[in-house]
């Protein structure tokens, strides 16, 4: 079965710092993997997604993410963080069920929070 | 603008209370989602539906009922038996034969007094 494991429930940066999300899966099948953002009370939003094509895939608000099958993983990073970044953040593997369609398998999220 | 609307954004209900939460798309979708949000949990899947007049049960599905009497409308009730419904409840749509990437309403806050 898949399923998606984020590592650290929290991540805080100062403003302009790296930002690093971590994100492994585990799949039986080359995956599509996914990472939403989420603010306060809304819903989950598309920031990329790998679909097996580069294996460094760009996303909005200058994120990105890499594809490493070696590592079974999907890290999200962005170069420079800005105030505005702070929101949770999820990484989601799609898992083929009957019929042509997918289900996304979401990981627990990780909080980023970013101070001056 | 197409999109997915959730109504409605805030509900408190008394225990053994059964309360309905509404979801409309109007993107064309065949498949539509619940999911449902709990801090430190991530998104749990309820119930989903790929076509009208058919649905599947997800992962925690128990106290839960759902319907897809039309294609652009999955409400879900949440009964009073399920033991402990407060939480965000979040609704979902996808194309058939994509990646599985979803589309997601503003979300709808239950909150059991």
């Amino acid at each position: 079965a898949q399923s998606v494991t984020q590592l650290g429930s929290h991540v805080s940066v100062s403003e302009g710092a790296l930002v690093l999300l971590r994100c492994n899966y585990s799949s039986s099948v080359p995956p599509y993997l996914f990472w939403y953002v989420q603010y306060p009370n809304q819903g989950l939003q598309l920031l990329l997604k790998y679909t097996s094509a580069a294996t460094l895939v760009k996303g909005i608000n200058g994120f990105e993410a890499e594809f490493k099958k070696s590592e079974t993983s999907f890290h999200l990073t962005k170069p420079s963080a800005h105030m505005s970044d702070a929101a949770e953040y999820f990484c989601a593997v799609s898992d083929r069920i009957s019929g042509g369609y997918n289900k996304l398998i979401f990981g627990a999220g990780t909080r980023l929070a970013v101070h001056p | 603008d197409g999109g997915i609307t959730q109504s409605p954004k805030y509900l408190f209900r008394k225990e053994g209370q059964n309360v309905t939460l509404s979801c409309e798309q109007n993107l064309n979708h065949d498949a539509m989602y619940w999911y449902r949000q709990d801090p430190g949990q991530g998104l749990r899947l309820i119930y989903y539906s790929q076509i009208v007049n058919d649905f599947q049960k997800g992962d925690i599905a128990e106290g839960y009922s759902v319907s897809r009497e039309k294609k652009e409308s999955f409400p879900l009730t949440v009964t009073s038996a399920q033991k402990n419904p407060t939480a965000f409840y979040l609704c979902a749509s996808s194309i058939t034969g994509r990646t599985g990437e979803l589309f997601f309403g503003e979300g709808s806050r239950l909150t059991v007094l």
